[in-house]
């Protein structure tokens, strides 16, 4: 049964500091991995989707990387912004799970002006 | 509107009640989507429908009863729920329901449910 966790639970940096958000996960033989963003009390806004043979993808200031074997991921965000304040969720979709996405508890981001 | 909206947007119910959320969207999508986000638990899927067709029904309690009438309306119809079911539940939409999960989903605003 594929896990994924996410490391830390909350973070909180002063804006404009480059920061690393976390996700491992159990079972190497994934899809993708995605990464989203849900502000609170709203739903979730994919951010970055990863393919399984792919290393990494990038978007303005996010960068994802991806090691499936190792099963890792990383979510890099760049000179961060108040506005960059929400929980971000990471989640992967396994071999054998069809449409089933596999989340994380996310990890809640607070960037201080 | 545009992309996946949801009604309501609060709702608080009795254990005995009987009430609908329902789900719209506007992307032109065939696959629609039910997860259920709880306090301190991981998003965890409930129901999946591609072409109008149940496709995954991940171990949910019968008192969750679904429909999808056609491919841009999704409904969750709630019976006889429990305290442990107040959580918020999401919708979400994606283009195909592709077998190969290639796709990206996309989330409504979710109903926040609290059941007394």
């Amino acid at each position: 049964k594929q896990e994924v966790t996410q490391i830390p639970a909350a973070l909180s940096v002063p804006e404009g500091e480059n920061l690393v958000l976390n996700c491992s996960f159990t079972d190497s033989a994934i899809y993708n991995l995605q990464w989203f963003r849900q502000d609170p009390g709203k739903g979730l806004t994919s951010l970055l989707l990863i393919q399984s043979s792919q290393r990494e993808q990038t978007s303005g200031r996010l960068n994802a990387s991806l090691d499936k074997s190792s099963g890792r991921s990383t979510l890099y965000i760049a000179a961060s912004q108040p506005g960059d304040s929400a929980t971000y969720l990471c989640a992967v979709n396994s071999r054998g799970s069809n449409y089933k996405l596999t989340f994380g508890k996310g990890t809640l981001l607070t960037v201080n002006p | 509107e545009t992309g996946v909206t949801q009604t309501p947007r609060h709702l608080v119910m009795g254990m005995t009640n009987k009430k609908s959320l329902k789900c719209e969207q506007h992307l032109g999508h065939n696959a629609m989507y039910w997860y259920k986000q709880s306090a301190k638990k991981p998003l965890e899927l409930m129901f999946v429908y591609s072409l109008e067709e149940r496709v995954e029904n991940n171990s949910v309690p019968s008192r969750f009863s679904p429909e999808c009438p056609n491919s841009s309306h999704l409904f969750l119809h709630l019976h006889t729920l429990q305290p442990e079911d107040s959580a918020l539940y999401l919708c979400a939409s994606s283009q195909e329901g592709g077998r190969w999960g290639q796709e990206t989903q996309y989330f409504g605003p979710g109903t926040r449910l609290l059941v007394l």
